[in-house]
């Protein structure tokens, strides 16, 4: 099976933090996304990488960067956190066709 | 544009009770229409991966259908442990690649 590991489960930071986020799959997938998931909103496209080094922007990339140095690790970077981001990130991976898609299992991080 | 509809937004069901999850699209040329599983606090669990009108998949009391406009998810003699909210989502081929557009979910209770 596919396994898409998110580092953290729960975070808390304080705002102004620069704030990692990080993703590994392990089926060598081309694909990689990240998503922010809020009540009433639902899931939200915020990057994705469909290659290492390539990086494009989703829905709502403003306060986000990427970096993606490896195939199997996509990072998530919140320059200076605000409270606002607040929210449930969520990792996920495909393989170059859009098949196979799986998420990872969440980070859900607060800020203060 | 490119859309998702889910309804209901929430469904509470009798133990055994029949019933059917709705999850109508418009996209300009569909790749795939998937069904997932979200347990509060988790990332989506896949379910389902539908890519033509007519076809049907089945996991134990779930089924999973396609038309040209819509999908829906059938759960028979549901059990509490079918809980949890149902995430529908969409790739189409005018889209980025494998980026997924979803609906904004039906929250099932099952009582027993």
């Amino acid at each position: 099976d596919v396994k898409v590991t998110q580092s953290s489960r729960y975070l808390v930071k304080r705002t102004g933090e620069k704030v990692f986020l990080e993703c590994v799959q392990d089926m060598d997938h081309e694909n990689m996304f990240w998503y922010r998931q809020d009540p009433g909103l639902g899931l939200r496209l915020i990057y994705f990488s469909y290659d290492v080094k390539m990086k494009e922007k989703g829905d709502i990339p403003e306060g986000y960067s990427v970096s993606r140095e490896k195939k199997e690790r996509f990072s998530l970077i919140l320059e200076s956190a605000s409270t606002n981001q607040t929210s449930m990130y969520l990792c996920a991976s495909t393989n170059y066709r859009g098949e196979g898609y799986t998420f990872g299992s969440g980070t859900r991080l607060t800020v203060v | 544009e490119d859309q998702v509809t889910q309804s209901p937004e929430a469904l509470r069901l009798q133990e055994g009770e029949s019933s059917s999850l709705n999850c109508s699209y418009t996209v300009s040329g569909l790749r795939g229409l998937f069904w997932y599983r979200q347990d509060p606090g988790k990332g989506p669990e896949f379910l389902f991966t539908l890519y033509s009108a007519g076809e049907e998949k089945e996991k134990e009391r779930l089924k999973a259908t396609l038309t040209k406009k819509e999908s829906f998810l059938h759960i028979t003699a549901p059990k509490p442990e079918d809980s949890a909210t149902y995430l529908c989502a969409v790739v189409n081929y005018g889209g980025s690649q494998g980026n997924l557009i979803f609906g904004k979910g039906t929250k099932l209770s099952v009582k027993p």
